[in-house]
């Protein structure tokens, strides 16, 4: 079993729509929670960290539920724009290293 | 450059040619790590610098995988005898201790 399991989609949803992504995790041990965005081809790059108490940043709204080991991220008003895939990402504290484990990622295309 | 650079962008091999994959971090980032992203797939941490310590290699998948940091620096991630499983894009990111990573481009090989 992967150490972060996500949907890989793709979910295809039309401009204006919310979309919800799932994420869950093994390590009960984990720190820290964010999610990247990946556009086709190229590098990730940090969307929003995941806080215990939930945390928003426009249209997007990230949540955490340590109990269950789950991780969501929900798009309201879907832009053309937002078509990336996004990478559910969790920190593995081990030994010195602080690395991030990533999921396989969940394609986003929304259409005109 | 502001950003983490990586050369080369493309790289074709023929099987069994060893490749260097450079890394140019973030300056002043004492962070660096490797990661392999095959296709469709998230990113698979291979190995972890704090300065030129090499704290993690955990996730170099054979011995014919090598990184250095020598003076903390850029870094090389080095495979030898290069294999067609070894096709994969490497990305370098770097972070200032266990913040924000933040990739470069990568390094697309193709190994023939």
């Amino acid at each position: 079993r992967k150490e972060v399991e996500q949907d890989p989609g793709p979910f295809n949803v039309p401009e204006g729509a919310t979309v919800a992504f799932n994420c869950t995790y093994s390590n009960s041990a984990s720190q820290s929670f964010f999610w990247y965005r990946q556009d086709c081809r190229k590098e990730p790059k940090l969307l929003m960290s995941v806080y215990s108490s939930g945390n928003e940043d426009g249209r997007f709204t990230a949540q955490l539920n340590r109990a269950s080991q789950y991780i969501s991220l929900l798009i309201r008003d879907s832009k053309l724009s937002d078509s990336a895939t996004y990478l559910c990402v969790v920190s593995s504290l081990g030994g010195a290293t602080n690395k991030l484990i990533f999921g396989t990622g969940t394609l986003l295309a929304v259409q005109p | 450059g502001a950003g983490v650079s990586q050369s080369p962008r493309y790289k074709v091999a023929k099987r069994g040619q060893d490749v260097a994959l450079r890394c140019d971090p973030i300056s002043g980032h004492v962070s660096l790590f490797w990661y392999q992203q095959a296709l469709g797939q998230g990113p698979e941490f291979l190995t972890y610098f704090q300065n030129e310590a090499q704290l993690d290699k955990s996730g170099l998948p054979s011995d014919r995988f090598f990184a250095e940091r020598p003076e903390g620096s850029v870094s090389t991630l080095k495979i030898q005898r290069t294999q067609q499983e070894d096709s994969a894009v490497y990305l370098c990111a770097s972070s200032f201790g266990t913040g924000e990573l933040f990739f470069g481009e990568g390094s697309r090989l193709t190994v023939l």
